[in-house]
């Protein structure tokens, strides 16, 4: 099992640009999750998702959309990146009762 | 919660000493409690969890405490090895309502010393 991956790795952004993080798990897990982290600080929920279809938002959600049109991925989109949207992005999932698991990280700089 | 600031509290430990990482958790209501090893450059890895109705979990090498009269909970690493050398995280899951919208403290630093 590759567990959860996300793509792109790294970005580079220009203010006002566009683009759209996926993020794929292949343990069926009901719930998923779009994290922001900046330097010193925990992590912050953006958006979640406790099922195909279905989306709900977190602590920090402006200036984010999100989609899950599978159960076994979920989209994290910028429509007009700003600043201070520069961060790293962590997709996680699970069952409802189990420890969330994580994927490697998207490395966001918006110029 | 932690403190939430630039700069992450460090914890320097030698090796083969044991470590202990303290979180204060923010909501009394708190019922299911996480801890996470996040290495630089990679996503936050599961170490071990405990539910309100305990005090205390082992694990390999792992101990997590809890003390609902004063809100705080504890991560105990025996014989701390260079590998243990990461963030480490505390989450609370608020309530049973948000089962799985985890609040992260800040992290604690560990550095392993030779």
């Amino acid at each position: 099992n590759a567990g959860v991956t996300q793509t792109p790795k790294f970005r580079v952004l220009k203010t006002g640009q566009s683009m759209t993080l996926l993020c794929a798990q292949d343990m069926n897990h009901e719930y998923m999750y779009w994290y922001r982290q900046d330097p010193g600080m925990g992590l912050r929920l953006i958006h979640y998702s406790v099922g195909e279809g279905t989306t709900a938002k977190g602590e920090v959600p402006d200036g984010y959309n999100v989609s899950r049109l599978k159960k076994q991925n979920f989209l994290l989109g910028l429509e007009s990146a700003a600043p201070s949207q520069t961060s790293v992005y962590f997709c996680a999932s699970n069952h409802r009762i189990d420890e969330q698991y994580f994927g490697p990280g998207t490395r966001l700089t918006v110029t | 919660g932690e403190s939430v600031g630039l700069h992450l509290p460090t914890l320097s430990v030698q090796e083969g000493d044991n470590s202990i990482i303290n979180c204060a958790y923010s909501n009394s209501a708190s019922d299911y409690f996480i801890w996470y090893k996040q290495e630089s450059g990679k996503g936050p890895q599961f170490i071990i969890d405990i539910r309100s109705n305990m005090d205390k979990r082992q694990g390999q090498r792992v101990t997590v405490l809890l003390n609902k009269t004063v809100k705080h909970l504890s991560l105990q690493i025996a014989a701390t090895q260079p590998g243990d050398s990461a963030v480490y995280f505390c989450a609370e899951n608020p309530t049973t309502d948000s089962w799985g919208k985890l609040q992260f403290g800040a992290g604690t630093q560990v550095v392993v010393t030779p």
